[in-house]
């Protein structure tokens, strides 16, 4: 399983574009990357998944080198509404991690 | 279009009892997994059921159970409970084409408290 690393926390303001990026260093030829969003005392929402290059969502864009040992998730002008943990995930789901605590401040 | 369901939503037991979790899969998915959320700290994989049958299962020991029935809900028992199982306990659907892929699509969680 591809054990992902991600920043523990990250801090921004309202209208601002964030991004958070997440290495995989040994992810599987297979294996697709997969973004959450979790609120407080909530299950985890999708975000947007991606196997290389550039997907974009209405919600964010995921950016994935041509080595796909990293993946970047770019969420464009953040409201305080979206302060919450992120999680990425690399193949199943199997693995979750810490995720990211991103805090929006206004 | 019907979302995942858990029921029920707060839950509070005594050391050494028995508990049920259950969860009803969103409309056209096959596959359910479990997940036990402390506090603070990311979703840990329990087990995952595929068309009835246990597909994967994460380092929890065998008093955590699982059932998936032919409409694709799903139980969750725990038995013998301990203080340290106290937490948010998820469950999550999705449609499994290709292993890995597929969207995981989350009910709000059981909370479960043990005294």
């Amino acid at each position: 399983l591809a054990k992902t690393t991600q920043p523990i926390s990250m801090d921004s303001y309202e209208g601002q574009e964030v991004n958070i990026t997440c290495s995989h260093n040994n992810i599987a030829t297979n294996d697709y990357i997969t973004w959450y969003q979790q609120f407080p005392s909530q299950g985890p929402r999708f975000i947007i998944q991606g196997y290389k290059t550039k997907v974009t969502n209405e919600v964010a864009s995921l950016f994935i080198p041509a080595d796909r040992k990293s993946s970047t998730l770019s969420l464009p002008r953040v409201s305080l509404s979206d302060t919450a943990v992120y999680y990425c995930l690399v193949g199943g789901p199997v693995r979750f991690g810490a995720g990211t605590r991103l805090t929006v401040k206004p | 279009e019907t979302g995942v369901t858990q029921s029920p939503t707060h839950l509070i037991k005594t050391r050494g009892q028995q508990v049920t979790l259950r969860c009803s899969s969103q409309s056209g998915h096959n596959t359910v997994s479990w997940y036990q959320q402390a506090l603070g700290q990311g979703p840990q994989f329990i087990f995952q059921y595929y068309r009835e049958e246990e597909n994967g299962r994460g380092n929890f020991p065998p008093r955590f159970s699982g059932l998936q029935f032919p409409n694709y809900s799903s139980e969750l028992n725990v038995n013998a409970l301990e203080l340290d199982d106290s937490a948010l306990y998820l469950c999550a659907s999705s449609f499994q084409v290709l292993a890995g892929t597929d969207t995981q699509y989350f009910g709000p969680g059981t909370r479960l408290t043990v005294l």
